[in-house]
């Protein structure tokens, strides 16, 4: 199946440790996007990358760190520097070459990241 | 920047009722346009898109939406809501050249039996 895929579902940290939460997608897509939700905030930006060794900062990048190695990865590192890291994390994908309805993302079934 | 507002943070409807999500954003430019919509326990999935052409677009389950450039609007509308409907809607906007999105904070609508 076609698809992105996020692990783990549930993720429980303490105070002050870093985590990394992974996202694969086998839909060749070229761009990839990591989202913070949180209620009544809506989706808020952190990291996205449109070709891989390459990635840029969101709305939200304060205390978080990713990597782009392979088309297919796009792990996003929460570090003890994010005041505020429980949340629950969504990853997306898309394209980024042809004409512009192509712009539509595909997003993971998320993991949701508590820290005690 | 960009950004996108959801004036209805929380919708409840009976069964059978209309539903108009207001959605609105800043931007003066050309933007994509989308409605995403996350079912209790499932992945965000797209219900419409806009990009060019005629300005009411149909999506997924019975929903269109209008998209009104004088008005800087987006909104979602469904002639007859059912329970399954129950969910949180998200606008979204696409400006400019770049791929990312930025999202609304959200309706969250309950249908009522």
């Amino acid at each position: 199946d076609g698809g992105i895929t996020q692990s783990p579902k549930y993720l429980f940290r303490k105070e002050g440790q870093n985590v990394t939460l992974s996202c694969e997608q086998n839909l060749n897509h070229d761009a990839m996007y990591w989202y913070r939700q949180d209620p009544g905030q809506g989706l808020r930006l952190i990291y996205y990358s449109q070709i891989v060794n390459d990635f840029q900062k969101g709305d939200i990048a304060e205390g978080y760190s990713v990597s782009r190695e392979k088309k297919e990865s796009f792990p996003l590192t929460v570090t003890s520097a994010q005041k505020n890291p429980t949340a629950f994390y969504l990853c997306a994908s898309g394209r980024t070459r042809g004409p512009s309805s192509y712009n539509e993302q595909f997003f993971g079934p998320g993991t949701r990241l508590t820290v005690l | 920047a960009q950004s996108v507002s959801q004036h209805n943070h929380h919708v409840i409807l009976s069964e059978a009722a209309s539903l108009e999500l207001g959605c609105n954003y800043s931007y003066g430019g050309t933007v994509n346009l989308f409605w995403y919509v996350q079912y209790p326990g499932q992945h965000l999935q797209l219900l419409l898109k806009y990009f060019s052409g005629d300005p009411l677009v149909k999506g997924i389950k019975g929903f269109e939406a209008e998209f009104i450039k004088s008005k800087f609007s987006f909104n979602l509308r469904k002639p007859s809501v059912q329970w399954s409907d129950t969910a949180e809607y998200f606008c979204a906007v696409n400006a400019g050249t770049a791929s990312k999105l930025t999202f609304g904070t959200g309706t969250r609508l309950q249908v009522t039996l």
